[in-house]
């Protein structure tokens, strides 16, 4: 059973396109997070949602829109796509909106060509 | 700006011994740290957590220190076995769920 699953595991797609990734956890928990890791390794948060709220909102493109219709769903749609998007994107969730561990899912990785 | 940082990007220990993963922060106003351990084509898996009222946290073979003064923490890990080969983040908080991750160190166990 997966805490934390993203949809797809892979993308490829040409600059320009939209794209978006889902993720969905069963852990009932509150809050969903999303983070891109770049070519360096480094992981940085972008989103937080809690009960569907958007409560952390990092300095992002305006081209990324995270959309959580529910409080197991977070998904980000991204406009536009550029070269310098390719990466990791982690989703993860938590318990609640305090310094709790995070569960993250396995990553999708998005490759613009 | 990097507030994390974890400057060796990979260790190689044998099996049995002590592995020690360090990591450096630059903000005073980061009390709460986490080490994750991540495998190939997964996501990070949370390990020990350190909030900045201890020095040090233990958890069967995995110890946190921290060091406020020095801005340092580190993880040791004792034995050392080839399952323990990951790459390892850490990562800090200042307040609330939001986390600053290091860019991990890769860790290989030799049997």
């Amino acid at each position: 059973d997966t805490a934390v699953s993203q949809t797809p595991k892979y993308l490829v797609t040409q600059m320009g396109n939209d794209k978006s990734i889902k993720c969905e956890q069963n852990l009932g928990h509150d809050t969903m997070y999303w983070y891109k890791q770049d070519s360096k390794k480094f992981l940085k948060i972008m989103f937080s949602y809690n009960n569907k709220e958007l409560i952390i909102n990092e300095t992002v493109p305006n081209r990324f829109s995270p959309k959580s219709p529910d409080k197991a769903h977070l998904n980000l749609h991204i406009n536009s796509l550029e070269l310098g998007d390719s990466a990791v994107y982690f989703c993860a969730s938590s318990q609640g909106r305090g310094r709790e561990e995070q569960y993250f899912g396995p990553g999708t990785r998005l490759t613009v060509t | 700006d990097q507030q994390v940082k974890q400057n060796s990007p990979s260790l190689s220990v044998q099996e049995g011994r002590i592995s020690i993963l360090n990591c450096d922060y630059t903000n005073s106003m980061f009390d709460y740290f986490l080490w994750y351990k991540k495998y190939p084509a997964e996501g990070p898996t949370f390990l020990i957590s350190i909030s900045s009222i201890k020095d040090k946290n233990e958890d069967g073979r995995f110890t946190v220190f921290l060091n406020k003064s020095a801005k340092h923490l580190s993880l040791h890990i004792v034995p050392s076995q080839p399952g323990d080969s990951a790459v390892y983040f850490c990562a800090a908080s200042g307040g609330g769920n939001q986390f600053y991750f290091g860019t991990g160190t890769s860790l290989t166990v030799i049997p």
